[in-house]
Order: structure tokens, then C-alpha cells, then sequence
């Protein structure tokens, strides 16, 4: 158990829906990630908060967003959903902020994933 | 721009035998390089991380990865596989900016009895 939660589990919707994917960090961690896995396009990077800030944003499509509530559990909003976007989505959460300069590198923790289907 | 191969997207092994899944990157910086198991329907779990303290990377359930500078690689190891190994092994490198993680595509190990 990594201490990463992720609510659902699973999650079956239609297209053209709107979803939100919940995740709840480490106790201490600031930072969370968000990372989407699927077949063709493997584990990539959406979009990186630290302390309720945004600080970093990968290949997340605009109809994607998200945020970080003050109490550092972050939601993931899916939104006009396509059957592309059928996916493993997880969370991940460190301690620190990782940017550019600083050295630490930064393990993060995965949650379990929601695994979303749109039919 | 940093990436990361890994070569064979499956490895098929047999009990006991050496397990050795290739990972190479690119990184123009010092990199900071993890290896990530992910079981059936399961999340992401650290097997161990490079951070330049020592080449020789000692992890869980036995996994060891050795940093090689001049081959631009981080293979990971394990001398005697086991039944519970099968599984999707990922490399992963972290991102000079910010801290994103990018992986490789994956490989996935099964053992045979």
C-alpha cells in the first residue's frame, strides 16, 4: 500500500459525459501528479499540482482538467468524453516540488489507478 | 528532450533463470532513473531508483539495475526468477523540468514454470 487513494475504482460512462477522478496523496506530500495509461500511448504525464498550485502540464486535451484542493487531495475532470479516452488513470504524490533546480530526485508513490471506460 | 527504450516489450524467462529487462535513456543532465513493477490490475511500485549515489542499485524482491554512463543504460537484473515476478516492468526517467516522470513503454515478464 503506497498511501496514494484514488476514488473509484472503476468507473463506465458514455461518451460525450463528464467525470471526476479523485485522488488523495501521502500524509505529508505536497505534490501530485496525474497519469494516464493506455494501450496505444503507454504511461503519460497529464498535469502536476504542488501545494494547490499547478506546476507543470504534459499532453492533457483541454477538455482535461484539474486541481488541488487546500487539503492536497486533487480531483481530475474528464469532460465531452470520447472512447479514446478509456484509459487507466493514476495519481501519483511526493514530498517535494522537484522543479528544475532543485536535486532531490523525487520518488513518487502511485495510487491503485480508476480505470475508466466510455462506452 | 529526455526519453527512455526499453528494449523487448516482452521477456518470457523460466523459473529460476536470470532476468535481465533493458532500459535505455537519453538525458543531456545527470539523470534520475526508477524502475517501476506494475501486477494485474494493480498500481505503480517503486523496485528501486538511481540517484547517483552508486552505479549498483539495490532494490525490492531481490532486483538490482546498474547505471552505465558511457552505454546510456539502467538494465534491470535479478539472478533467480520467480513465479510471483511476472508482471509489466517499466523504466522510468525524471523529467529536468519539473518532476514529471517519463516512462518507457514497458515490458512484460512471464515465467514459466
Amino acid at each position: 500500500d503506497s498511501g496514494v487513494t484514488q476514488t473509484p475504482k472503476h468507473l463506465i460512462t458514455a461518451t460525450g459525459q463528464r467525470v471526476t477522478l479523485r485522488c488523495s496523496p501521502r500524509s505529508g506530500d505536497l505534490s501530485v501528479y496525474w497519469y494516464q495509461q493506455s494501450l496505444d500511448q503507454g504511461l503519460q504525464f497529464l498535469i502536476q499540482y504542488y501545494n494547490g498550485e499547478e506546476r507543470a502540464k504534459g499532453n492533457i486535451l483541454e477538455r482535461f482538467s484539474a486541481q488541488q484542493f487546500p487539503d492536497l487531495h486533487s480531483e481530475l475532470n474528464l469532460s465531452s468524453l470520447e472512447l479514446g479516452d478509456s484509459a487507466l488513470y493514476f495519481c501519483a504524490s511526493s514530498v517535494a516540488e522537484a522543479s528544475g533546480g532543485r536535486s532531490s530526485y523525487n520518488e513518487q508513490f502511485f495510487g491503485p489507478g480508476t480505470r475508466l471506460t466510455v462506452l | 528532450a529526455q526519453s527512455v527504450t526499453q528494449l523487448g516489450s516482452h521477456v518470457s524467462v523460466s523459473e529460476g533463470a536470470l532476468v535481465l529487462l533493458r532500459c535505455n535513456y537519453s538525458s543531456s543532465v545527470p539523470p534520475y532513473l526508477f524502475w517501476y513493477v506494475q501486477y494485474p490490475n494493480q498500481g505503480l511500485q517503486l523496485l528501486l531508483k538511481y540517484t547517483s549515489a552508486a552505479t549498483l542499485v539495490k532494490g525490492i524482491n531481490g532486483f538490482e539495475a546498474e547505471f552505465k554512463k558511457s552505454e546510456t543504460s539502467f538494465h534491470l537484473t535479478k539472478p533467480s526468477a520467480h513465479m510471483s515476478d511476472a508482471a509489466e516492468y517499466f523504466c522510468a526517467v525524471r523529467s529536468n523540468q519539473g518532476g514529471k516522470l517519463i516512462f518507457g513503454q514497458g515490458t512484460e515478464l512471464s515465467v514459466k514454470p
